[in-house]
């Protein structure tokens, strides 16, 4: 099946620094989210971006869906960024929900 | 609107008992779907249903079921329950077949 690798494994920022994560895929998808998930365990949709740069606010999102891989920007970083980012994708191909996950990039931004 | 909502939010269970957890959609999504959250093993798709049919199906065992009712409300359900079941079981909705998903705040089973 399809594999998604998400790096880094770990990031740590002071206040107000910017940031990339990287999502790669290894197969064609019709589906790309981005995902925060708060302390409480709740996953906060980002960004639903199969291709193309989307913005909001601080955060910004491009999907190379041809050389598959989705880039995450975070500007001007704040302490309640921190938690667990999620990149997610749905195969490319049939009528389903099923997302397959990366392993997440853990952000600490601190103070 | 009103998000996802899930049902309950905690609880604790001992070896050999069941569960029973509830997800009611967005108003209007008829898709839900199930994932299980564990340290060990990530986020993991169980099952999504549509119009109250099963879709899809992860590589769970029996234990593991769940269904949809008529008003696109879910319910999933493990039997005979293990400490490794133990984990964070999070409902998504979505308006399709193949759209954007929307997760509720999940329900975090703890079992001794």
């Amino acid at each position: 099946g399809i594999q998604v690798e998400q790096s880094p494994p770990d990031l740590i920022l002071q206040e107000g620094a910017n940031s990339t994560l990287r999502c790669n895929f290894s197969d064609s998808v019709n589906n790309l989210q981005w995902f925060h998930q708060n302390p409480w365990g709740q996953l906060i949709n980002l960004f639903y971006i199969p291709s193309g740069t989307k913005q909001n606010g601080r955060l910004s999102a491009t999907t190379v869906a041809t050389e598959r891989y989705s880039l995450l920007y975070i500007s001007s970083s704040q302490t309640t960024d921190s938690g667990v980012y999620f990149c997610a994708v749905k195969n490319y191909g049939g009528a389903t929900n099923k997302l397959i996950f990366g392993t997440g990039t853990l952000l600490a931004v601190q103070p | 609107k009103a998000g996802v909502t899930q049902t309950p939010r905690y609880l604790i269970k001992t070896r050999g008992q069941q569960v029973t957890l509830s997800c009611s959609p967005i108003s209007g999504h008829r898709s839900v779907s199930w994932y299980q959250q564990t340290p060990g093993q990530g986020l993991q798709f169980l099952f999504e249903y549509f119009s109250e049919t099963q879709r899809n199906k992860g590589n769970f065992p029996g234990r593991f079921s769940g269904r949809q009712f008529s008003n696109s409300r879910s319910e999933m359900n493990v039997s005979t329950l293990e400490l490794g079941d133990s984990a964070l079981y999070l409902c998504a909705s979505s308006f399709g077949t193949n759209g954007e998903l929307f997760f509720g705040e999940g329900s975090r089973l703890t079992v001794l």
